[in-house]
């Protein structure tokens, strides 16, 4: 069974663009969460689709959007890029999102803001 | 709000050896699940090791296991006969089981360097 995948890998942007970025999940599995990697904040829970719904949001601000479609897959989206927002971000994906499921990890996508 | 401590930013330990890497937790629940994810130099996040707190049997997985100690709050890992491939950083994660969904709440971190 295919892991979780994410696209692009590596991503270059400039401040004040929008970039969307990608994550298919382990099929069959609902579930899909997204989170952010810096040196500085570590690993920052950013939501959780499950079913197409938003069923969890971290603190961060509006520019940071996302949404799962119907197969599972989700992208997130973040508009107006500030040079804080490079990170690696790490998606994962699990079954249903239940207390008892494991999450599994995609290698992430490396985003850099010039 | 949850929090976790990691306290040890590195440690190193010679092939072979053992090693244990230290987890402070910080919650008002009693069900929750807490989980020890290694990320090597590529970045994937791997799980290691998870742990139910209603389980009072410490989790092992072959070289890995875990000191549970719920009234402390304290979660460790020991990686016994360590090998080069266990070399990574190495994160202490918190999900709580009184909420939906799969958020975890990560610790800062334990750069782990393991020397032949």
């Amino acid at each position: 069974k295919a892991g979780v995948t994410q696209t692009p890998r590596y991503l270059i942007k400039t401040r004040g663009q929008q970039v969307t970025l990608s994550c298919s999940p382990i099929s069959g599995h609902r579930s899909v969460s997204w989170y952010q990697q810096t040196p500085g904040q570590g690993l920052q829970f950013l939501f959780e689709y499950f079913s197409e719904t938003q069923r969890n949001k971290g603190n961060f601000p509006g520019r940071f959007s996302g949404r799962q479609f119907s197969n599972s897959r989700s992208e997130m989206n973040v508009s107006t890029l500030e040079l804080g927002d490079s990170a690696l971000y790490l998606c994962a994906s699990s079954f249903q999102g239940s207390r008892t499921d494991t999450q599994y990890f995609g290698p992430g996508t490396r985003l850099t803001v010039l | 709000a949850q929090t976790v401590t990691q306290s040890q930013p590195e440690m190193s330990v010679q092939e072979a050896e053992t090693v244990t890497l230290s987890c402070t937790y910080d919650t008002s629940e009693s069900d929750y699940y807490l989980f020890w994810y290694k990320q090597p130099p590529s970045r994937q996040m791997i799980l290691v090791i998870r742990q139910e707190a209603y389980k009072q049997q410490n989790a092992t997985e072959n070289r890995f296991s875990v000191n549970f100690q719920k009234a402390a709050k304290s979660f460790s890992l020991k990686i016994s006969d360590s090998q080069l491939g266990d070399a990574a950083m190495y994160f202490c994660a918190y999900r709580s089981g009184e909420t939906s969904g799969s958020r975890l709440t990560f610790g800062e971190g334990t750069q782990l360097t393991v020397n032949p």
